[in-house]
């Protein structure tokens, strides 16, 4: 059974840093690329960044290039995502989401439950 | 960057009607959209991809279809547990991006 599941949310300053983890298991964690998606609260869904399965290939959405780091380290199946320069619009519940298939663009099969950050002073 | 809109954003049906819900693309995206639902309070669930496959476990009264910049989920009969939002979502262009969703009530 696929489980993600994502840890390391929490209140933060602006301009503050954070580091999110998503756990994976229940498959061959370096075959898939990876993603975070986010929701701020009573909002719709916005993609943020996706890493290939070797991660040699990351993308990201323009409101967070520069600032968000995508990463994974496969022989831990976890993927990492590292937020620095927070903003007040960065409060969401960043979900970590399987792609379908090998490729970096496939659709989003399997999700994490999520975790919340709150940016704050 | 593609936009993705939506329509309408609120759909008030009773248990038994049919759903149609739209997903029009700024430009074309090809056959590559999916669709999600989501539940209060849940993660979000893939239906859909490429436009017409439903993924894995989708009970077959969810379908979809439409190419380029226009495209179409439809829910045959719907069931009380079919009432939450559907996101529409591109991969055809960096960023990827989703729709604003549409919002299925019970009227």
């Amino acid at each position: 059974e696929v489980q993600l599941l994502e840890s390391g949310g929490g209140l933060v300053q602006p301009g503050g840093s954070l580091r999110l983890s998503c756990a994976a298991s229940g498959f061959t964690f370096g075959s898939y690329a990876m993603n975070w998606v986010r929701q701020a609260p009573g909002k719709g869904l916005e993609w943020v960044s996706v890493i290939s399965g070797s991660g040699g290939n990351t993308h990201y959405a323009d409101s967070v290039k520069g600032r968000f780091t995508i990463s994974r380290d496969n022989s831990k199946n976890t993927l990492y995502l590292q937020l620095n320069s927070l903003r007040a619009e960065d409060t969401a519940v960043y979900y970590c989401a399987k792609g379908l298939w090998f490729g970096d663009s496939s659709p989003f099969d399997y999700w994490g439950q999520g975790t919340r950050v709150t940016v704050s002073s | 960057e593609i936009v993705l809109t939506q329509s309408p954003a609120t759909l008030s049906l009773s248990p038994g009607e049919r759903a149609t819900l739209s997903c029009r693309a700024s430009q074309s995206v090809s056959s590559y959209l999916a669709w999600y639902q989501q539940k209060p309070g849940q993660a979000p669930r893939l239906l859909i991809y490429d436009a017409s496959n439903r993924a894995t476990g989708i009970p077959a009264r969810f379908s979809g279809s439409g190419s380029g910049t226009d495209f179409t989920l439809t829910i045959s009969s719907l069931e009380p547990e079919d009432f939450a939002v559907y996101y529409c979502q591109q991969r055809s262009y960096w960023p990827l991006s989703f729709g604003p969703g549409t919002k299925v009530d019970i009227k």
